[in-house]
């Protein structure tokens, strides 16, 4: 079975911080993404990669960074935390053209 | 971007009861597929469904993609608790990204 996690299921930060968002799937797939679940707002796109060291901005790309130094992770960065950030994050691997699995997702709290 | 809308927004029926929700979407795509999400859980892939495809079933599972209508459906048949959850549709533009509806929230009442 394809397993996709992520670092941390809650996570509390303040505004300001750096935060990173690790992902990590083990099943050699080419493309990653990340997004953003915020109710009445469905999944919205922040980045995806469809290999190593390579990247594309999603939907809503602002106040995020992204890297993905080998092909099995796949990182998020909050440069400095806002409190709009406050959301569900989900990480997700597919191959090309392929289904996406999805991680379990990070709900993240910006105070 | 292009996006697939879920209708109905909520649904709550009956144990044993058939389940409908649908998807509409804008441009032409390459493949459809449909996503449930548990409460606070990620999504689970339940069901791709391509272009040059009208009915696809997996178990309980129908789904009907009508590309003139730019429509798609899922059908649950003879629902139980456990299906209770978001169901969401997604669609491609490019192939590598898909994009996602706001999602059906289905309530089956034991």
């Amino acid at each position: 079975d394809v397993k996709v996690t992520q670092s941390s299921r809650y996570l509390v930060k303040r505004t300001g911080e750096k935060v990173f968002l690790e992902c990590v799937q083990d099943m050699d797939h080419e493309n990653m993404f990340w997004y953003r679940q915020d109710p009445g707002l469905g999944l919205r796109l922040i980045y995806f990669s469809y290999d190593v060291k390579m990247k594309e901005k999603g939907d809503i790309p602002e106040g995020y960074s992204v890297s993905r130094e080998k092909k099995e992770r796949f990182s998020l960065i909050l440069e400095s935390a806002s409190t709009n950030q406050t959301s569900m994050y989900l990480c997700a691997s597919s191959p090309p053209r392929g289904t996406q699995y999805f991680g379990p997702g990070t709900r993240l709290l910006v105070l | 971007s292009q996006q697939g809308e879920e209708d109905p927004q909520a649904l709550s029926i009956q144990e044993g009861e058939n389940a409908t929700m649908n998807c509409s979407y804008k441009t032409s795509i390459n493949n459809l597929q449909w996503y449930r999400q548990n409460s606070g859980r990620g999504l689970v892939h339940l069901i791709l469904i391509r272009s040059n495809e009208r009915e696809k079933h997996s178990g309980r599972l129908r789904v009907t993609l009508d590309t003139s209508k730019k429509s798609s459906s899922l059908l649950i048949t003879a629902s139980r608790a456990a299906d209770t959850a978001s169901y969401f549709c997604a669609t491609d533009e490019t192939g590598n990204q898909f994009y996602f509806g706001t999602g059906t929230s289905l309530t089956v009442i034991p």
